[in-house]
């Protein structure tokens, strides 16, 4: 079963403008984590933030978590059309790997 | 360095009949996982390794589906007899070790069962 959980499923903006999604999971974890995938790809790597962390920025990428509503957020700054793709949360539970749905970023020129 | 390679990437096969993805980690990776990706949903886990060991199996289907990493390198996910439902993207991905945080996968091998 999926733990995570991301909001919205989908999301269609404009180049430049800032994409954010969501995503909630249910249980505690040590770190979550952010993959990208482009359609018919393999998952990369994006960013990962630590429990005891409650931002982190990366490029144009900003992650938050607040673990007292086990919840984490995904910003994305002046998107460009490479920032297409699904963007899915990884809660880490010592280990234990949960991936979300998904949300999937459509950015048009 | 080189990433995750996994074979093949395609595969068309018929219900009942049975097929095999391979996979080789990164070096030196201890922790090998094979996950499930069904169109327009996140990844499943299907198993995950320690080297030559496995950590959890727990959503594998054990009735069609099994897995081994003979001395704890690359690895290889056996599905026999495939039924229509297994039709998914086959992802594995290696880290360094448990508890170590990131992921690498490879592209996947996109398996269609008629």
């Amino acid at each position: 079963s999926q733990q995570g959980e991301e909001d919205p499923q989908a999301l269609s903006i404009q180049e430049g403008e800032n994409a954010t999604m969501n995503c909630s999971y249910k249980t505690s974890i040590n770190n979550l984590q952010w993959y990208r995938q482009n359609s018919g790809r393999g998952l990369v790597h994006l960013i990962l933030i630590r429990s005891n962390e409650r931002e982190k920025h990366s490029g144009r990428l900003r992650v938050t978590l607040d673990t007292s509503k086990k919840s984490s957020s995904l910003l994305i700054t002046a998107s460009r059309a490479a920032d297409t793709a699904s963007y899915f949360c990884v809660s880490d539970s010592w280990g234990k790997l949960q991936f979300g749905a998904g949300t999937q970023v459509v950015v048009t020129p | 360095e080189a990433g995750v390679a996994q074979s093949p990437r395609y595969k068309i096969i018929e219900k009942r009949q049975s097929v095999a993805f391979w996979c080789n980690p990164i070096s030196g990776h201890a922790t090998l996982y094979w996950y499930q990706q069904i169109l327009g949903q996140g990844p499943k886990l299907l198993i995950q390794f320690q080297n030559n060991g496995v950590v959890d199996d727990s959503q594998l289907p054990k009735d069609r589906f099994s897995a081994e990493r003979l001395k704890g390198v690359d690895s290889t996910l056996k599905i026999q007899p495939a039924k229509l439902e297994d039709s998914a993207v086959y992802l594995c991905a290696s880290s360094l070790a448990r508890n170590t945080g990131e992921l690498f996968f490879g592209e996947g091998s996109r398996l269609t069962v008629l």
